[in-house]
């Protein structure tokens, strides 16, 4: 069975473009989440999808940050307008189903330098 | 979701025991334990979880105590890449959102 897959492993962005990483949840999984992890920081999550919907985002920041689980395809996280501030290494987990007792299995992880 | 108190690190022998011990002494009736790892810029590694008895898996043991405020992560035989950040966390059953809340955790490092 293939883990999370997360693409590109590596992304470099100049400040002002747009950010666009990938998330393939583990097969059979339905339930997307994204944390980051800036440098020498812990790790906070950010949004909780299902296929099609936004169950919890209140981890994201309010302005340029944008999630999406479309019925077809991998999960997106989207920055745009970049900021120095947004470089991390960005991760994403999936579960069967989001039902508490369901462990999270987490992706490589997206490394995102803005310079 | 209850916070977690963890020592900032800890030290090993290659080949022993490691013991990370867990705080939670606000845990409520219905929230799990987890234990989760994260070697070095790797992405975090899911070890184990339990809600009131003591679990073992090819990985690890978890030992909770009788009235939930503390727990233990045993590693039997703890190797080089067993060095990584141990997080312990604790999340409730069937809540409306399955976010894991991380908090610094515990330095592992084993030594040969």
């Amino acid at each position: 069975n293939a883990g999370v897959m997360q693409n590109p492993r590596h992304l470099v962005r100049r400040r002002g473009q747009e950010a666009r990483l990938r998330c393939s949840p583990m097969k059979g999984h339905s339930h997307v989440y994204w944390y980051r992890q800036l440098p020498e920081e812990g790790l906070k999550f950010m949004v909780y999808l299902q296929k099609e919907n936004i169950i919890d985002e209140s981890g994201m920041p309010k302005e340029r940050f944008s999630a999406e689980f479309p019925k077809e395809g991998p999960s997106i996280l989207r920055i745009q307008q970049v900021v120095r501030g947004d470089s991390a290494a960005y991760f994403c987990a999936s579960s069967r189903t989001g039902q508490g007792g369901y462990e999270q299995y987490f992706g490589p992880g997206t490394r995102l330098t803005v310079t | 979701d209850a916070k977690t108190t963890q020592p900032p690190s800890m030290d090993c022998a290659e080949g022993r025991a490691a013991n990370l011990p867990c705080n939670h002494s606000t845990i409520s009736g219905n929230e799990y334990v987890y234990w989760y790892r994260q070697i070095h810029s790797q992405g975090p590694q899911y070890i184990i979880h339990g809600l009131k008895n003591n679990e073992t898996n090819e990985m690890a043991s978890l030992i909770i105590t009788e009235d939930r405020k503390s727990s233990t992560l045993i590693l039997p035989h703890a190797t080089l890449r067993d060095t990584a950040v141990y997080y312990c966390i604790v999340r409730v059953v069937g809540g409306a959102t399955n976010k894991l809340i991380f908090g610094t955790g515990t330095l592992l490092a084993v030594q040969p």
